[in-house]
Formats: C-alpha cells, sequence, structure tokens
C-alpha cells in the first residue's frame, strides 16, 4: 500500500515562505510516476500546484509558477513544496499525491493521496 | 482547460440513482478522472481515463462521455456515497457536486 504523510509548519506569516514535506512509504518516489501537490481553500475545491518526476523533470501551475518550488529527494524518499510570499490567498489544506501522468496510456490522475494538512496564512 | 459540473449540488435518497456531468471547455480529451471527497478527507480515485474504474471502487460508479462531455453515475446510492465528487481533465478540477441525504 502507498502511504503519503504530509509534513510542515501549520501557521505562517504574510510574505514569508511555505514549506511542506511529503514522506512516502511503500513506493519508491524513484521507480516512477511524477509526484504532486494540490490544495484546497476551506469550502473551495481542489486546485493544482505542481509535479515532479525523480528526474528533476517539474510543471507548475502558470498562475503560481513564479512562487513555487517542487523537489523530489529520493534518498529520503520525499518530495517537498515551497511556496513564497504567501498571504491569506494561500490559507488551505495542502495535499501531497503520487501523479500518474501517461499521455500514450490515457492515463493522468492522481491514485494515492496523504490525509492533507491545514496550512493557515496568519500574522 | 475549464471544465464544468452540473449540478452543483442534488439532494437524493438512499436507492437513488444520480447523474454527474463535467464539461471541457477545449476537446476531445480522454483524461477525465472523477474524484469522491468525503467532509475532511483525501479525495479519492473512482475513475480514470473517462470510464476505467480504480481498483476496489463499488460497481456502481460507471463513467462514461467522451470528447467534452462526461458522466459519473452513482447507481443505488449508499449512504457512504453521500460526498463531493470533482472531475478532473489533466491539471484541472472542475468546481465540484455535493451530493446530500434526502
Amino acid at each position: 500500500q502507498v502511504l503519503l504523510q504530509e509534513s510542515g509548519p501549520t501557521l505562517v506569516k504574510p510574505s514569508e515562505t511555505l514549506s511542506l514535506t511529503c514522506t512516502v512509504s511503500g513506493y519508491s518516489v524513484s521507480s516512477g510516476y511524477y509526484w504532486g501537490w494540490i490544495r484546497q481553500p476551506p469550502g473551495r475545491g481542489l486546485e493544482w500546484i505542481a509535479s515532479s518526476y525523480h528526474t528533476g523533470n517539474t510543471y507548475y501551475n502558470p498562475s503560481l509558477r513564479s512562487r513555487v518550488t517542487i523537489s523530489v529527494d529520493s534518498s529520503q524518499n520525499q518530495f517537498s513544496l515551497k511556496l513564497t510570499s504567501v498571504t491569506a490567498a494561500d490559507t488551505a489544506v495542502y495535499y501531497c499525491a503520487r501523479h500518474e501522468a501517461s499521455y500514450t496510456s490515457g492515463k493522468y490522475f492522481f491514485d494515492f493521496w496523504g490525509l492533507g494538512t491545514l496550512v493557515s496564512v496568519s500574522s | 482547460i475549464q471544465l464544468t459540473q452540473s449540478p452543483s449540488y442534488v439532494s437524493a435518497f438512499v436507492g437513488d440513482t444520480v447523474t454527474i456531468t463535467c464539461r471541457a471547455s477545449q476537446g476531445p480529451t480522454k483524461y477525465l478522472a472523477w474524484y469522491q471527497q468525503r467532509p475532511g478527507k483525501a479525495p479519492k480515485l473512482l475513475i480514470y481515463a473517462a470510464y476505467t474504474p480504480q481498483s476496489g471502487v463499488p460497481s456502481r460508479f460507471t463513467g462514461s462521455g467522451s470528447g467534452t462531455e462526461f458522466t459519473l453515475t452513482i447507481n443505488s446510492l449508499q449512504p457512504e456515497d453521500f460526498a463531493s465528487y470533482y472531475c478532473q481533465v489533466l491539471e484541472s478540477f472542475g468546481p465540484g457536486t455535493r451530493v446530500d441525504i434526502k
């Protein structure tokens, strides 16, 4: 069973950097698949943030690209998210997920998700 | 790609059949996935590639459609099916449909 667990500060001050780590168990992050972050503001819908392959191939939501960095650490079987210059609009539950992105097979989805962590932006 | 879902809210009885529609602004696409999200929980993948059920998903959940219009049908609603449902195409998610108990 593939398990993912988000960790990081739950309260971040405006203008500071939000940093989260996702620890994966039951599957090696270097064995394939992309690894992604999705967020959900309270009471609202889902928004994809970024995804990365273990080789360093990354892609970002254009609306967040200038503030986001995603990276994969195969030695720790983890991947991480950094979001700079946060505002109250970045308050959300942040999920990490395994991301199947295979254009040739028609498979494009997030099949295993972490439980999510609520990050609030407030002074 | 912009996704719309209809209805945004539906109230139904246990045992009813519910149909949710997802429309994409661009197409055709074959990368349509459906998720179920219970309150306070992470989304759960139900269907991918428009009609392929994820392993372990009950057979009462079926996906159909092609091009830019897709449907999730839930037959014989069970108490645990009352949740929100989201469609996804590539990096875009739909706004969601909430299914409540009548």
